[in-house]
């Protein structure tokens, strides 16, 4: 199927550890995001990539580190998870120009 | 002021009512604009979206945008129970840029009962 997809699906982890996300796009697309979605489900962009190049950077702590090897690939590592880092985490594409993004299935990280 | 604001909710309508949901942005040099469905534990879908002036139909969803006001409407005709969710506007902040910043409200939910 064409879509974007995330793994994993759920993450609970301590704090103090390093994790990381991936997401995989099979629609063509050549801009990548990640979204936060916080506790009261305000979604909030984080970075966005196009064709492995960072182009949006918000404010976000550098304990969060995207990383993009090719076009249809983004992660996101994180390091030394912190309790507010507890959120779903959501990454979209969109081809460039477009401007409609489509977004995965999320990643609901639980920091304990 | 808040750059994307929904009116707010949680909105209850009766099944087979007009739905109205509205978003008010406040980046003048918004060009495009976009309305998400988002169930319950789901990701956010792409229902409509919106780049000039007036009304955009598709099936029983309407999209309104006007930029003078910078006001963009969804009107959700012939309401069903299946379209309770939450929905969410989107503006595209980047200006007429390539790359899609896109700033969400903070969402209305909906609830159509029968």
């Amino acid at each position: 199927d064409t879509a974007v997809s995330q793994t994993p699906k759920y993450l609970v982890t301590q704090m103090g550890n390093d994790k990381s996300i991936k997401c995989e796009q099979n629609l063509g697309h050549d801009t990548m995001y990640w979204y936060k979605q916080d506790s009261k489900k305000f979604l909030k962009i984080m970075f966005s990539y196009n064709n492995k190049e960072l182009i949006i950077n918000e404010t976000v702590p550098n304990r969060f580190s995207p990383k993009s090897p090719d076009k249809a690939h983004l992660n996101l590592h994180i390091n030394s998870l912190e309790l507010g880092d507890s959120a779903v985490y959501f990454c979209a594409s969109m081809v460039t120009g477009v401007g409609e993004q489509y977004f995965g299935p999320g990643t609901r990280l639980t920091v304990t | 002021q808040k750059e994307v604001e929904q009116n707010s909710g949680p909105l209850s309508v009766p099944e087979g009512a007009i739905a109205s949901l509205n978003c008010t942005y406040s980046d003048r040099v918004s060009q495009s604009f976009f309305w998400y469905r988002q169930y319950s534990g789901k990701s956010p879908e792409l229902i409509m979206s919106i780049y000039s002036n007036g009304d955009k139909e598709d099936g029983r969803f309407t999209a309104q945008l006007n930029k003078a006001s910078q006001y963009v409407s969804l009107l959700i005709r012939d309401s069903q129970p299946s379209d309770s969710a939450t929905y969410l506007c989107a503006v595209n902040t980047l200006g007429g840029t390539s790359y899609g910043k896109l700033t969400f409200g903070q969402g209305t939910i909906l609830t159509v009962h029968p």
